[in-house]
């Protein structure tokens, strides 16, 4: 149970075009998904919190016009990166809980890479 | 969960040798304590998790233990294999409220066999 799907797993755009990354809970609802992005090793860092029917709350240093987060429905939150830059390559993974209390299950994952 | 320090950063073991390693937190409110695990261009993993009305937590070669007066919790892994290799992450989040959820510096593990 607490699958989480995150779609592409690869995307590779061209600078200035947008990218759309979507993350759904399969068998759960989750009204609180969380987008993070990793660069090579290094650990996870919280971009934003997605609440569902309302707005984002984004981290210190992220760019809410940049990074536009929609989480529309209890199933589905979606991280857009609007024009896209090369510094902007990176491994975007989202995340979902069923509690404060309760692990953390993560999308695949999606590698990000502007050209 | 504020300040997360997670050492060591990187460390290196023979096969058959335990690991260790350890999260120090700073939000005495925090009541959960897991430890991921992340092999290369893959999704973080549950391997095991703790919260706060218990002191250990062990499941076969994994075992966690928790010092709340300390603040600190540890990941300890017995007779380590080559497969054991990846990046561990501690993660800690607000007792009350998602808050800041945060996650370790990492831990980049190599077993050599």
């Amino acid at each position: 149970g607490a699958v989480v799907s995150q779609h592409p797993s690869w995307v590779i755009c061209k600078s200035g075009t947008s990218v759309k990354i979507e993350c759904r809970s399969l068998d759960f609802q989750a009204t609180t998904m969380f987008w993070y992005r990793q660069f090579p090793k290094q650990s996870l860092m919280l971009m934003a919190t997605s609440n569902e029917g309302s707005k984002a709350t984004y981290e210190q240093g992220v760019e809410k016009d940049k990074f536009l987060i929609n989480h529309a429905s209890l199933t589905l939150s979606t991280l857009t990166v609007t024009s896209a830059h090369p510094e902007d390559s990176s491994f975007y993974i989202c995340s979902a809980s069923l509690g404060l209390r309760s692990p953390l299950h993560f999308g695949n994952g999606t590698r990000l890479t502007v050209t | 969960g504020e300040n997360v320090e997670q050492h060591p950063s990187t460390l290196s073991v023979q096969e058959g040798d335990s690991a260790v390693i350890k999260c120090t937190y700073s939000d005495s409110a925090s009541n959960y304590f897991p430890w991921y695990k992340q092999e290369l261009g893959k999704r973080p993993q549950l391997i095991i998790d703790i919260r706060s009305n218990v002191g250990e937590k062990k499941d076969q070669r994994i075992a966690v233990t928790l010092n709340k007066t300390a603040k600190h919790f540890s990941l300890h892994i017995t007779e380590t294999q080559p497969e054991d290799s990846a990046v561990y992450f501690c993660f800690n989040a607000g007792g009350t409220s998602y808050g800041k959820l945060t996650f370790g510096q990492g831990t980049i593990l190599t077993v050599h066999p």
